[in-house]
């Protein structure tokens, strides 16, 4: 069975920084791409990054660039996302997903339980 | 970016009901349109991809139709257990986006 646990969420003051973390298991985490979604209290769905199985292939929308950075270890199984220069917009529950397509940003057929980020001073 | 745009924002039906949720981008994506179902505090569900492919596992009341820009989610005969948050979302291009939402509610 796939499983996604995502972690390292918590309150961090703007302009601070927090490291996610997404632990998997039940198939194959080399073979696929993954991707970080995000969705802020009461609001909609918003993709945040993405990056390939071998990490050759990393996007990023547009607000997160040169703040966020997607990594991951495929011995350790682990997907992460580093977030610098955090703003209150920034507030939302963040969820790792995978992503059967070769490149990344493509759809997202599993889902973690999410891991909540809450930035204010 | 393509924009998603899905119709209504909400609605309510009864148990029993054929309900179809709309999606509009706003240019052409072919089929790279997905849909995924949210319940309240759990993460999003994944129902079905390129516009019409149902996920595994997922029940065969909920159909998807579509191409170039205009899509529908259908469901046919609402269980108790659909009452949720609907979402569409194009993987044409990146970055992939998602439609505002379609809340179904209990009539």
């Amino acid at each position: 069975e796939v499983h996604l646990v995502e972690s390292g969420g918590g309150l961090v003051k703007p302009g601070g920084s927090l490291r996610l973390s997404c632990a998997a298991s039940g198939f194959m985490f080399s073979d696929y791409s993954m991707n970080w979604v995000r969705q802020a209290p009461g609001k909609g769905l918003e993709w945040v990054s993405s990056i390939s199985s071998s990490s050759s292939y990393i996007y990023y929308a547009d607000s997160m660039k040169g703040r966020f950075t997607i990594s991951r270890d495929n011995a350790k199984k682990s997907l992460f996302l580093q977030m610098n220069s955090l703003r209150a917009e920034d507030t939302a529950v963040y969820y790792c997903a995978r992503d059967p397509t070769p490149y990344g940003g493509g759809y997202f057929d599993y889902w973690g339980q999410g891991t909540l980020v809450t930035v204010s001073s | 970016d393509i924009q998603v745009t899905q119709s209504p924002s909400s609605l309510s039906a009864s148990v029993g009901d054929r309900v179809t949720i709309t999606c509009r981008a706003s240019r052409s994506i072919s089929t790279f349109l997905n849909w995924y179902q949210q319940k309240p505090g759990k993460a999003p569900k994944f129902l079905i991809y390129a516009a019409s492919s149902l996920q595994s596992g997922v029940p065969s009341r909920f159909s998807g139709s579509g191409s170039g820009t205009d899509f529908t989610l259908t469901i046919s005969g609402l269980q108790p257990e659909d009452f949720a948050t609907y979402y569409c979302q194009q993987s044409y291009s990146t970055p992939p986006t998602f439609g505002q939402g379609t809340q179904v509610e209990i009539k």
